[in-house]
């Protein structure tokens, strides 16, 4: 079993339109969580890190819960420059990030 | 100003050949990292530095030597290339430990 899982994709949605990401982890010893951004060809960028009470950065909002091992992203009106891949990474006990395989996201016109 | 920097951005070599990649940071990060991502877009730890120190060494070929001159610099030196080396290799730095990273460019390394 991964230690971060994704929903691979294609996300493929219209500008406007809110989308919703999910990730698994398996190790619950893990303390700290974070969504990353890739776009094609670049290297991953910090989007928002994930809080227990949750937590909104504008247009995106972050989830966590602990007991189902489980975040979420939520993305509301979806724009062009959104499409990406969005990484689920999540800190272990030995401060090492690991990464899930990412979920790609296409926002059309 | 390029906050990681990693040189050179695209490598191509012969099977058999040694290669190093150099990374620098300007951040002041007293932490450096190297990553693999292969062709399936996984993201996948190799090293990391904690002020020139080795404090994560994943299962990594031994073909493979980092070296931290100092903490603003972490290099990686491969030795005798081999096909499934190719991947993109991306250096990054975090203060601590408990902090998101912050990546360099990364350097897309083919092997023939």
């Amino acid at each position: 079993r991964k230690e971060v899982e994704q929903d691979p994709g294609p996300f493929n949605v219209p500008e406007g339109a809110t989308v919703a990401f999910n990730c698994t982890y398996s190790n619950s010893a893990s303390q700290s969580f974070f969504w990353y951004r890739q776009d094609c060809r670049k290297e991953p960028k910090l989007l928002m890190s994930v809080y227990s009470s949750g937590n909104e950065d504008g247009r995106f909002t972050a989830q966590l819960n602990r007991a189902s091992q489980y975040i979420s992203l939520l993305i509301r009106d979806s724009k062009l420059s959104d499409s990406a891949t969005y990484l689920c990474v999540v800190m272990d006990s030995s401060y090492k990030l690991i990464f899930g395989s990412g979920t790609r996201l296409l926002v059309r016109p | 100003d390029t906050a990681v920097s990693q040189t050179p951005k695209y490598l191509v070599t012969q099977m058999g050949n040694d290669k190093s990649i150099k990374c620098e940071q300007n951040l002041g990060h007293d932490t450096m990292y190297w990553y693999k991502q292969d062709s399936k877009k996984f993201l996948k730890i190799m090293f990391s530095y904690n002020n020139k120190e080795l404090i994560i060494n994943e299962t990594v070929p031994n073909r493979f030597s980092p070296k931290s001159p100092d903490k603003a610099h972490l290099n990686l030196h491969i030795n005798s290339l081999e096909l499934g080396d190719s991947a993109v290799y991306f250096c990054a730095s975090s203060q601590g430990q408990v902090y998101g990273y912050t990546f360099g460019s990364g350097t897309r390394l083919t092997v023939v």
